[in-house]
């Protein structure tokens, strides 16, 4: 069965700093982009980044570019998105998905700024 | 970068009607577009992909047409369990990232 996992999300305040992790299963990792999405509570879907197979190419929505970096362990079976200078317009529920949403999508995981 | 726009925001139908929702592009993305189908507290549900092309698994009742910058994602006979938010999603490079709508929600008039 294919699996997406996340984890590593919860409260932190402004300014501070949270890695989120996700992990796969059932699937050749190693042979598809992966791809963090989040939404906002209320809100609508938002694509985040995106990440190639070898991790040679990564792209960012403006919004994040130059806080959030996205990386893989392939030998792990993993995703990770390491988020830096976190704003109250971060919070949200962050998925891990497989091909930028075209596969399967994790469960999310919340993540809060706020003081 | 490219935007993408969907009407209406909201529709009111009942079971068994047919519905139509509308996504368009701010700029040509060839057939490179999916629609998704989202319920409270869950995961997006990916519906259609290529336009036009059903996801296994899905009724056969949703359907997908367009291409260039216009696409519509149609229900033929709304069924109780259709009740739910559909998204637009552009895939039509990495680099450029993978937008979505703003979303339509369905619900029961």
């Amino acid at each position: 069965e294919v699996q997406l996992v996340e984890s590593g999300g919860g409260l932190v305040q402004p300014g501070g700093s949270l890695r989120l992790s996700c992990a796969a299963s059932g699937f050749t990792f190693s042979s598809y982009w992966m791809s963090w999405v989040r939404q906002a509570p209320g809100k609508g879907l938002e694509w985040v980044a995106n990440i190639k197979q070898d991790g040679s190419e990564k792209y960012y929505v403006d919004s994040v570019k130059g806080r959030f970096t996205i990386s893989r362990d392939n030998a792990k079976n993993s995703l990770y998105l390491q988020m830096n200078s976190l704003r109250a317009e971060d919070t949200a529920v962050y998925y891990c998905a497989r091909d930028g949403g075209l596969g399967p999508w994790g469960q999310g995981t919340l993540v809060t700024v706020s003081s | 970068d490219i935007q993408m726009t969907q009407s209406p925001s909201t529709l009111s139908a009942s079971v068994g009607d047919r519905v139509t929702i509308t996504c368009r592009a701010s700029q040509s993305i060839s057939s490179w577009l999916a629609w998704y189908q989202q319920k409270p507290g869950k995961a997006p549900k990916l519906l259609i992909y290529k336009a036009s092309s059903l996801e296994s698994g899905v009724p056969s009742r949703f359907s997908g047409s367009g291409s260039g910058t216009e696409f519509t994602l149609t229900i033929s006979s709304l069924q109780p369990d259709d009740f739910a938010t559909y998204y637009c999603q552009q895939y039509n490079s990495y680099s450029g990232g993978f937008t979505f709508g703003p979303g339509t929600k369905v619900d029961i008039k």
